[in-house]
């Protein structure tokens, strides 16, 4: 079965400094999403992307943050300058139709920030 | 704004227990349902979910769910419990037409075999 694949697993970084999260969707998916978990609360939404546009973000998902799809088969968020709070679990979602389509995750990247 | 409660952190149940984890949402439009489960060291998968339509839902693993919407409850029902059910499960909710998915809080589950 295809599956949402994200790299790397563990990223630790000094704060002030950009990281790359990259994610590999399913294939025939068209709808991409990036979630965070901060340890111990709630996943939050960050931003869904369509056709290579935002197509709805978050208040989290400020300049600090941006999302790009490279080629053909990467979807990555990149943070510019990274902060302590930004330290958290990344997932990685998509799904073949927007409206409401079932999202499969990817497993997460843990973000560390010191 | 949309908020989901899931009622319970930590439960604790014995092997062939039954099991209902509560959801409730705050959101007065039509909405779209979900419950996803992660087991240890994997990856958030779906359960079940509910668009529209008969209002008990049944998913895999023989879980089911059931939308009250005079409740605007989403419970997840499960008859008996066994020891691989150990996880942490999650109700989403996302509005009609849109994308976000907004997660309650969690509650893992253990079962004691």
């Amino acid at each position: 079965e295809p599956e949402v694949t994200q790299t790397p697993s563990h990223q630790v970084t000094q704060m002030g400094q950009e990281v790359i999260l990259r994610c590999v969707p399913i294939s025939n998916h068209l709808y991409f999403y990036w979630y965070r978990q901060i340890l111990g609360q709630k996943v939050e939404f960050l931003v869904s992307f369509y056709n290579n546009e935002i197509s709805e973000k978050s208040e989290i998902f400020d300049d600090q943050f941006s999302v790009e799809r490279p080629d053909g088969s990467n979807f990555t968020l990149k943070i510019r300058s990274t902060k302590l709070e930004d330290s958290a679990m990344y997932f990685c979602a998509s799904s073949r139709f927007g409206q409401s389509d079932t999202q499969y995750f990817g497993p997460g990247t843990r973000l560390t920030v010191l | 704004a949309q908020s989901v409660s899931q009622h319970n952190h930590h439960v604790i149940l014995s092997e062939a227990a039954s099991l209902e984890l509560g959801c409730n949402y705050s959101y007065g439009g039509t909405v779209n349902l979900f419950w996803y489960v992660q087991y240890p060291g994997q990856h958030l998968q779906l359960l079940l979910k509910y668009f529209s339509g008969d209002p008990l839902v049944k998913g895999i693993k023989g879980f089911e769910a059931e939308f009250i919407k005079s409740k605007f409850s989403f419970n997840l029902r499960k008859p008996s419990v066994q020891w691989s059910d150990t996880a942490e499960y999650f109700c989403a909710v996302n509005r009609e037409y849109g994308n976000k998915l907004v997660f309650g809080a969690g509650t893992i589950l253990r079962v004691k075999s």
